[in-house]
């Protein structure tokens, strides 16, 4: 299938700084890219969907300021968390889909963010 | 709005023995079903998934899941089990192809020696 890359894996940085958290589709284009956060042990929650090109659609709750989407190429989306607290620690992850492929969606491996 | 549903938080078998996890949809319209794994820090990996066409759906590592229409469900099964399976799994859903995936909320999986 295709690979998706997820970079950094983990990180740890100061309360009050930003984290940039990279996601790349290897060798497809991703028009479409999602991410996801997910808290220990429970599930995926969705924060945003990602379109190439055009502005982020966050979903209810998340704060667009907060948590800033770039998906400048069909092939790079980027995630910063801008003035990071510790309550945003969590494991982020992104996937990819495009409409031309299979439904299927693939999953970068996770940014584990821990913030001190 | 769509919806699953993993009505078990842990599901532990022995291995050698038959596995099954429960997983139960809302959706509108057809679904594009998916079951994931997980391992520790890890992204998930992809099991098997349902469009259209056979209801009972063959996977990776010898996993497999029916389709239940008028259940709405897509529990996840493997004749027989391995202490290597054990892990988290997710149901997800979607109505469209190209839209996000909306998972349920996980199930441990369990698999003693």
């Amino acid at each position: 299938g295709a690979v998706v890359s997820q970079h950094p894996s983990w990180v740890i940085c100061k309360s009050g700084t930003s984290v940039k958290i990279e996601c790349r589709s290897l060798d497809f284009q991703a028009t479409t890219m999602f991410w996801y956060r997910q808290f220990p042990k429970q599930s995926l929650m969705l924060m945003a969907t990602s379109n190439e090109g055009s502005k982020a659609t966050y979903e209810q709750g998340v704060e667009k300021d907060k948590f800033l989407i770039n998906h400048a190429s069909l092939t790079l989306s980027t995630l910063t968390v801008t003035s990071a607290h510790p309550e945003d620690s969590s494991f982020y992850i992104c996937s990819a889909r495009t409409p031309g492929l299979n439904t299927e969606a693939f999953f970068g491996q996770g940014t584990r963010l821990t913030v001190v | 709005a769509q919806s699953v549903a993993q009505p078990e938080d842990q599901v532990n078998v022995a291995e050698g023995n038959p596995l099954t996890v429960k997983c139960t949809y809302s959706v509108s319209g057809n679904p594009y079903l998916f079951w994931y794994v997980q391992y520790p820090n890890r992204g998930l990996q992809f099991l098997l998934k349902y469009i259209t066409g056979d209801n009972l759906v063959k996977g990776s590592y010898g996993f497999e899941a029916e389709f239940n229409k008028s259940q709405t469900s897509f529990h996840l099964k493997k004749p027989s089990a391995l202490v290597s399976d054990s892990a988290l799994y997710f149901c997800a859903v979607t109505a469209r192809a190209g839209t996000a995936l909306i998972f349920g909320k996980g199930t441990t999986l369990s698999v003693s020696s």
